[in-house]
């Protein structure tokens, strides 16, 4: 399974770009990635996921290098409400949800 | 809100004690997730169900019993649980099973074991 390797924790201030590195060098061509977070003592959020292609949403953007071993997650004007764990996840077709392995996350602080 | 409600929200019980957590998903999934998180742990997978069978389970103790009536509605019956079940417990849904499915959780429920 791809295993994912993200900074235990990241400081942003408030108004500016987060942006939150995850390597999963291990990838597979058939291989999500998934990016979900959790605020404290909730159920973890979805946030975006992408295959190949730079992904945007109202949340976020993916961009993922085209050798596909690492993606950045931006967050682009940060708020304090934005203070939470964030999580990579790397995720095979077709083999059912055991292979979602979330890891330790990265814990983001988002400071006034 | 997700469309994933949990009930109870916070739940105290003893290790002879038979209790059971509750999770129902208002989004027309077909697959419905167990988690646990423990304290400064990652999650954890537990019992994966799919149109109501349970497809997977990642050898979790037979202390522990998913049931899936429906396609909205899963429960975690729990007996004589030891303290380090004492967890966060989360459930989520998707419309199906593999990727690029979006998983959906609930808040979880907090089980203390005493």
């Amino acid at each position: 399974d791809a295993k994912t390797t993200q900074p235990p924790s990241m400081d942003c201030a408030e108004g500016r770009a987060a942006n939150l590195p995850c390597n999963h060098s291990t990838i597979s061509g058939n291989e999500y990635v998934y990016w979900y977070r959790q605020i404290h003592s909730q159920g973890p959020q979805y946030i975006i996921h992408g295959l190949k292609n730079n992904e945007t949403n109202e949340m976020a953007s993916l961009i993922i290098t085209e050798d596909r071993k690492s993606s950045t997650l931006i967050l682009p004007h940060a708020t304090l409400r934005d203070t939470a764990v964030y999580y990579c996840i790397v995720r095979p077709l077709n083999t059912g949800g055991f292979k979602t392995i979330f890891g330790a996350g990265t814990r983001l602080f988002v400071k006034a | 809100e997700t469309g994933v409600t949990q009930t109870p929200r916070h739940l105290v019980m003893g290790m002879t004690n038979k209790k059971s957590l509750k999770c129902e998903q208002h989004l027309g999934h077909n697959a419905m997730y167990w988690y646990k998180q423990s304290a400064k742990k990652p999650l954890e997978l537990m019992f994966v169900y799919s149109l109501e069978e349970r497809v997977e389970n990642n050898s979790v103790p037979s202390r522990f019993s998913p049931e899936c009536p429906n396609s909205s509605h899963l429960f975690l019956h729990l007996h004589t649980l030891q303290p380090e079940d004492s967890a966060l417990y989360l459930c989520a849904s998707s419309r199906d099973r593999n990727p690029p499915d979006t998983q959906y959780f609930g808040p979880g429920t907090r089980l203390t074991v005493l």
